[in-house]
């Protein structure tokens, strides 16, 4: 069966500091995507990055960083220079290339960035 | 820009009463997901569709039913609501493929009394 695993339920950081935030999954497929979404107080979902499980080079967008490492079956989010406005919850997510595109999320990691 | 709609953004409800959220998307989307979100428990997949009048259950798909007649609408069921179903309900689209990110909708917090 397909899986999620997120172990920091919530995790604090200085701004301007790097934060890490952990993701497990577990697939026996052999072709998904892995993404991450940020979750504002405000309720919406935005989506962050994307990593595919073929891809040899780890996903980047600005300070948001995937560090993909299949053997392991992790691909954690790496945030450079947190800001205040980083705080919210963060969701990795993970997206089956086969059976309707089936996507399955974590429970979760609640950032709180601390001036 | 893509849009992803929900019925109601608030909704309280008698248990036994039969329940239906609606979504719509407008960016022509092939697949469409119903998602529950509870506190420490993530999203959890209740139901998804890959094209019209198909449907997957996902991880916890008891107590509902779905419908997609229209590749834009995809309908939530609660056939007799409890107030276990009292959550906040996420509906996404995205385009066909595990390349593709989702577009979600601002959420229905179902209370269920």
């Amino acid at each position: 069966a397909q899986k999620i695993t997120q172990t920091q339920p919530g995790m604090f950081v200085q701004e301007k500091e790097a934060v890490t935030l952990d993701c497990t999954y577990d697939t026996s497929d052999q072709s998904y995507g892995l993404f991450w979404y940020k979750q504002p107080s405000s309720g919406e979902m935005i989506f962050l990055i994307y990593q595919g499980s073929y891809d040899e080079q780890n996903a980047t967008e600005g300070r948001y960083s995937l560090n993909f490492q299949k053997a392991r079956k992790s691909a954690n989010l790496v945030i450079s220079a947190s800001q205040l406005g980083d705080s919210a919850m963060y969701f990795c997510a993970m997206r089956l290339n086969t059976g309707g595109f089936k996507t399955i999320f974590g429970a979760g990691t609640r950032l709180f960035v601390k001036a | 820009d893509v849009k992803v709609t929900q019925s109601s953004r608030y909704l309280v409800k008698r248990t036994g009463e039969k329940v239906f959220l609606e979504c719509v998307q407008d960016m022509d989307h092939e697949n469409m997901f119903w998602y529950r979100q509870d506190p420490g428990l993530g999203l959890r997949l209740i139901y998804f569709s890959y094209d019209v009048k198909m449907k997957e259950k996902g991880d916890i798909p008891e107590g509902y039913s779905v419908s997609r007649e229209k590749k834009e609408r995809f309908s939530l069921i609660l056939e007799s609501a409890s107030t276990n179903q009292t959550s906040m309900y996420l509906c996404a689209s995205s385009l066909s493929g595990a390349f593709y990110e989702q577009y979600f909708g601002p959420g229905t917090r179902l209370t269920v009394t």
